[in-house]
C-alpha cells in the first residue's frame, strides 16, 4: 500500500511569512496533485506535477517534486489570509492517471493569522 | 456552468440506520468518483462509476454501496450505520478517468 506523509499536520503562522509544507513517501508516484481545501468545501486543484525535479509557480506558491518522483513540497511566499485551508498532496501510482487509484496524504492544515 | 452539487449538506442518522447521498456532476462529465473523508484519515477512495457501471471500489465493505442513473447523477448509499462512519463524503466527477476531477462540497454525515 503506497502511504504519503504530510508534514507539518499543523501549521500557524503571520501574514507576510512564507512557509513550506512536505509530501513524503517511500513509493514512487508517476505523477503528483496538490489541493486546498478551504472549510465546507470540496478540495481544489492547484497544480500536476509528473517530472522528476519538476518545479511549478502559481502566483506565490510554488510546487516541487522530488527527483525521485517520491516527495513534493509545497512554499509560499508572503501568506496572506486567503491562503488557509488544509492543503493536501495526492499521488498517481501509474501514467495512467486514473483519478480513482489517487492516494491521499491526511494533509497541512494551515491558518494564516491577520 | 454548475459544479458539482450534493445533497444533503448535512445528514444526521442514528447507528443501524440507512444514509442516501446523492451527487450531481458537471454537466458532460460521466465519471463520478465517491471518497471518504474521516477525521485524521485523509481521503479514502470509496467507488467510481463511470457510463452507469460501477468500475471500482475501495477497501469498504459490502453494506457501502451506489449506483450512477442514466443522467450520470449518482447515489451513495450505506446501510447498517456504524458510529465509525461518521465522515465527510466527498463526490467528485471528470469527463474520463484521466482527466481533472472536480470535487462538490461534500456531505457531513454524522451517526449518532
Amino acid at each position: 500500500t503506497q502511504l504519503l506523509e504530510q508534514s507539518p499536520q499543523f501549521l500557524s503562522i503571520q501574514e507576510g511569512e512564507n512557509l513550506t509544507v512536505y509530501c513524503n513517501s517511500s513509493s514512487v508516484f508517476s505523477s503528483l496533485q496538490w489541493y486546498r481545501q478551504e472549510p465546507g468545501e470540496g478540495p481544489v486543484l492547484l497544480v500536476t506535477v509528473v517530472t522528476g525535479g519538476e518545479v511549478k509557480k502559481l502566483k506565490r506558491l510554488t510546487f516541487q517534486f522530488g527527483d525521485a518522483r517520491k516527495d513534493s513540497s509545497l512554499h509560499i511566499t508572503a501568506a496572506q489570509t486567503g491562503d488557509t485551508g488544509l492543503y493536501l498532496c495526492a499521488g498517481a501510482a501509474d501514467s495512467g492517471g486514473s483519478n480513482y487509484k489517487l492516494t491521499f496524504g491526511k494533509g497541512t492544515l494551515l491558518t494564516v493569522n491577520p | 456552468e454548475a459544479g458539482v452539487t450534493q445533497s444533503p449538506t448535512h445528514l444526521i442518522k442514528t447507528s443501524g440506520q440507512q444514509a442516501t447521498l446523492r451527487c450531481s456532476p458537471i454537466s458532460g462529465h460521466t465519471s463520478v468518483y465517491w471518497y471518504q473523508q474521516a477525521l485524521g484519515l485523509g481521503l479514502q477512495f470509496l467507488l467510481w462509476y463511470d457510463e452507469g457501471e460501477e468500475r471500482n471500489r475501495g477497501n469498504f465493505p459490502p453494506r457501502f454501496s451506489g449506483r450512477q442513473f442514466p443522467n450520470y447523477s449518482s447515489e451513495l448509499n450505506v446501510n447498517a450505520l456504524e458510529l465509525e462512519d461518521s465522515a465527510l463524503y466527498l463526490c467528485a466527477s471528470s469527463f474520463d478517468t484521466n482527466t481533472e476531477a472536480f470535487f462538490g462540497q461534500g456531505t457531513r454525515l454524522t451517526v449518532v
